[in-house]
């Protein structure tokens, strides 16, 4: 089956410092999303992005769909971005339809 | 608008008991799927439900049933329950497969 890896697994930053997160998948799919997934385990959605670039304040996201690989970039970070980022890619016309990363766990230090 | 429920929120249970978990989806959604998300780990998908049929299953055994009525809400059954069930068991819905998927709180399963 298809492969969904995120690097790092494990991201400490100072607030205020940029960072990339980056999701690799091994085959074509139909859709990518980002999630954060605060303390209480709800995943807020932040990007739906099967392709090409979106911006929401802070954050941005690139997906080359040719490439098999998308980018999370947060900017300035601060410690309410800290939580687990995970992505996850969806082929349509597959059972096992919807396939998560194992996420990157960031910690912002104050 | 009215986003993704679940419930209960917390639920503890016995080895070898049945569990019925519910979710309502957001207002328009007709999809909705179900993941298990065990402790450290990312969601794996369990199954998704379009227009009340089951539409596609991740490798989960057939102790693992679910059902989604005319309003699209939906329920996640696990029968025979074993002790790897513990995890929390999220639902996201949308408007149709492939389209940005909102998920909701999850329900936080403990068997002992």
């Amino acid at each position: 089956g298809i492969q969904v890896e995120q690097s790092p697994p494990d991201l400490i930053l100072q607030e205020g410092a940029n960072s990339t997160l980056r999701c690799n998948f091994s085959d074509s799919v139909n859709n990518l999303q980002w999630f954060h997934q605060n303390p209480w385990g709800q995943l807020i959605n932040l990007f739906y992005i099967p392709s090409g670039t979106k911006q929401n304040g802070r954050l941005s996201a690139t997906t080359v769909a040719t490439e098999r690989y998308s980018l999370l970039y947060i900017s300035s970070s601060q410690t309410t971005d800290s939580g687990v980022y995970f992505c996850a890619v969806e082929r349509v016309n597959r059972d096992d339809k919807i396939i998560f990363g194992k996420g990157t766990r960031l910690h912002i230090l104050p | 608008e009215t986003g993704v429920t679940q419930s209960p929120t917390h639920l503890i249970k016995t080895r070898g008991q049945q569990v019925t978990l519910r979710c309502s989806s957001q207002s328009g959604h007709n999809t909705v799927s179900w993941y298990q998300q065990a402790l450290g780990q990312g969601p794996q998908f369990i199954f998704q439900y379009y227009r009340e049929e089951e539409n596609g299953r991740g490798n989960f055994p057939p102790r693992f049933s679910g059902l989604q009525f005319p309003n699209y809400s939906s329920e996640l059954n696990v029968n025979a329950l074993e002790l790897d069930d513990s995890a929390l068991y999220l639902c996201a819905s949308s408007l149709e497969g492939g389209s940005e998927q909102y998920f909701g709180p999850g329900t936080r399963l403990t068997v002992t």
